[in-house]
């Protein structure tokens, strides 16, 4: 195990459910990452917090929202999706931002289905 | 164009066999390499990483940065079939954690 546990691993939601993905890591990390994972596409980045606070947000869509509470909770809210946002849903956590060649441990993932 | 193109196989070798993957890319201000290992319903685990070009070898992994090129490589010798998985490159411009994927390539070690 990589120390980051995402739940729950598999989701099936409908158009006009609210749903929450939850990650949760035990490597004393300050930073930790949203990514997109999509069928033959590359990861795509959705979000980063550092120390709680947001440092990025990819142009990603507002009925995604996420919340970081404490550097080792993320959650990504979910609310009216599209049938496009099928996919995995990635947490990942690294020790900060800014170090040289910052490693990123990743979880299970979220496989979510949007009907 | 895409910022990374990987070919996504699957690519399919004997066991023992070498595994050559390769990732190109257009922005040349790239400097900051990684390769990761996905397995199946897992998320990726980071191989290898390498700054600016040339070689660095870590056991069976040697991976490869050619800057002129615009071109990154990653070597598996003597291949295992627990190397079946998805391999992923990734690249950055500065070190802070902000790295472009490349869609990754399928490989089947077959005994």
């Amino acid at each position: 195990e990589t120390g980051v546990t995402q739940t729950p691993r598999h989701l099936v939601m409908g158009m006009t459910n609210k749903k929450s993905l939850k990650c949760e890591q035990h490597l004393g990390h300050n930073a930790m990452y949203w990514y997109k994972q999509s069928a033959k596409k590359p990861l795509e980045l959705m979000f980063v917090y550092n120390f709680k606070e947001q440092t990025e947000n990819n142009s990603v869509p507002s009925r995604f929202s996420p919340e970081c509470p404490n550097s080792s909770h993320l959650f990504l809210h979910l609310h009216t999706l599209q049938p496009e946002d099928s996919a995995l849903y990635l947490c990942a956590s690294s020790q900060d931002l800014g170090r040289l060649y910052e490693k990123l441990f990743f979880g299970s993932g979220t496989q979510l289905s949007v009907l | 164009q895409k910022e990374v193109e990987q070919d996504p196989g699957p690519l399919s070798v004997p066991e023992g066999a070498i595994v050559s993957l390769n990732c190109t890319y257009s922005n040349s201000a790239f400097q900051y390499f990684m390769w990761y290992r996905q397995y199946s319903r897992k998320g990726p685990e980071l191989l290898m990483y390498t700054y600016s070009s040339g070689n660095k070898e870590d056991g069976r992994f040697t991976a490869q940065v050619d800057k002129s090129s615009k071109y990154i490589s990653l070597f598996i010798r003597d291949s295992q079939p627990s190397d079946s998985a998805t391999y992923l490159c990734a690249m950055s411009t500065d070190s802070w954690g902000k790295f472009q994927f490349g869609a990754g390539t399928q490989v089947v070690v077959t005994p």
